[in-house]
């Protein structure tokens, strides 16, 4: 079955900080990932997809994510993290049917 | 362009009363969705259409409904409202396989 993990529920970096926002999936095919960000009290918003191709995707608001098969990860980053980055992040493997199973999210909070 | 547009934003219902939660896209996407996010658990599949007329279960599809009888509207009813249904329910659509959800901004709905 598909599932989506997301290791850290709640992360704190300074401003200007590099950011990991880990994800691992299982997936019996060769997934399709997505990180979406979702600000307080709003929808969530895509950041970046992967369907094939590159292991290296780039995204809106400066974020990338690599994608590895071997570990069966799909890893956020970002070089230098702003105070407006502050927000929760999901994870997603897209199944049949276009289907998305969703991690739990990792909170991000950014001190000054 | 308005995206994904969810009414109502809030409601209170008491239990055992219905109601039915409005999601409209006017991307003329095929694939439409209904999500509910509950803290700590990420995102919910409740049920899920393929294109007008087609309708399937997701993960959690107990204590609801849905219908989609044009390609803009995917409503979600709601009948016999439990506490257990108090979430933050979210519509989303999507042009076909493979590609990222658009989401609305979500209905907070509580069950006292």
């Amino acid at each position: 079955a598909q599932s989506v993990t997301q290791p850290d529920i709640h992360i704190t970096v300074s401003e200007g900080a590099s950011l990991e926002l880990r994800c691992n999936y299982s997936y019996g095919a060769t997934p399709y990932l997505f990180w979406y960000v979702q600000s307080p009290g709003q929808g969530l918003q895509l950041l970046l997809k992967y369907f094939s191709g590159d292991t290296l995707v780039q995204g809106i608001k400066g974020f990338e994510a690599e994608f590895k098969r071997s570990q069966s990860s799909f890893n956020l980053r970002k070089p230098s993290v702003h105070w407006s980055d502050a927000a929760e992040y999901f994870c997603a493997v897209g199944a049949s049917g276009n289907q998305f199973y969703f991690g739990t999210g990792t909170s991000l909070t950014v001190i000054p | 362009n308005a995206g994904v547009t969810q009414t109502p934003k809030f409601r209170i219902l008491k239990i055992g009363q219905s109601m039915t939660l409005q999601c409209a896209q006017d991307m003329n996407h095929n694939y439409m969705y209904w999500y509910r996010q509950d803290p700590g658990m990420g995102l919910k599949l409740i049920y899920y259409s393929v294109g007008a007329g087609i309708t399937d279960k997701g993960e959690v599809p107990n204590g609801y409904n849905v219908s989609r009888s044009t390609t803009e509207d995917f409503p979600l009813r709601l009948e016999l409202a439990a506490p257990s249904q108090t979430s933050v329910y979210f519509c989303a659509s999507s042009p076909g396989q493979g590609y990222g959800y658009t989401f609305g901004s979500g209905t907070r709905l509580t069950v006292v």
